[in-house]
């Protein structure tokens, strides 16, 4: 069965400041990776995805993450945050293959100040 | 633009009433599912449909059950709710066989059980 780790519960930065989001998962297959962002009072979006190729994947507001599968890891990262990406963000994997179910990490609560 | 609505942002109910949340999707997606989000516990999945009248249990299926009988629409019951049941529900759809993990999400519905 896969799980999703994300490291940090609450991330506390000041604008202008690069981030990093952790997360790690577990799995016994290939898998497919993803980001989904969660502003307040809505329902979350995809941020980014990996499926396959590149392992360096861009998406958008200037977010990017890297898969590692040395290390299991997907961390998600931003050069310059601004106080709109004030939010909570989301680590999901699902197996690479068939009918797979989206498994969410518990979150991490970015928190920009000025 | 893919839209899923639910169809109440906001519910309060008492113990033992039968609860019934609306979803609805326009982009004439194959899945879909119901999520609770729990502060420090993320989402997890409660049930998941990959065609009209089809259903599959998820994570945590007791005192859910479902309904799809148009491909557009899944509605999520709560057969005699409990005040364990308070929390936010997210209905979501996706494209395809399988799940590639691009989730449309809906905007949720806090339900509150006194």
């Amino acid at each position: 069965a896969q799980s999703v780790t994300q490291l940090d519960s609450q991330v506390p930065v000041f604008e202008e400041a690069p981030v990093e989001l952790r997360c790690n998962y577990s799995s016994s297959v290939s898998v497919y990776l993803f980001w989904y962002v969660q502003y307040p009072n809505q329902g979350l979006q995809l941020l980014l995805k990996y499926l396959s190729g590149s392992t360096l994947v861009k998406g958008i507001n200037g977010f990017e993450a890297e898969f590692n599968k040395s290390q299991t890891s997907f961390h998600l990262r931003k050069p310059s945050v601004h106080i709109s990406d004030t939010a909570e963000y989301f680590c999901a994997v699902s197996e690479g293959s068939g009918y797979s179910t989206l498994t969410f990490g518990k979150g991490t609560m970015l928190l920009v100040s000025p | 633009d893919v839209k899923v609505t639910q169809s109440s942002r906001y519910l309060v109910k008492r113990t033992g009433e039968k609860v019934f949340l609306e979803c609805v999707q326009d982009m004439d997606h194959e899945n879909m599912f119901w999520y609770r989000q729990d502060p420090g516990l993320g989402l997890r999945l409660i049930y998941f449909s990959y065609d009209v009248k089809m259903k599959e249990k998820g994570d945590i299926p007791e005192g859910y059950s479902v309904s799809r009988e148009k491909k557009e629409r899944f509605s999520l019951i709560l057969e005699s709710a409990s005040t364990n049941q308070t929390s936010m529900y997210l209905c979501a759809s996706s494209f395809g066989q399988g799940a590639f993990g691009e989730l449309f999400f809906g905007e949720g519905s806090r339900l509150t059980v006194l």
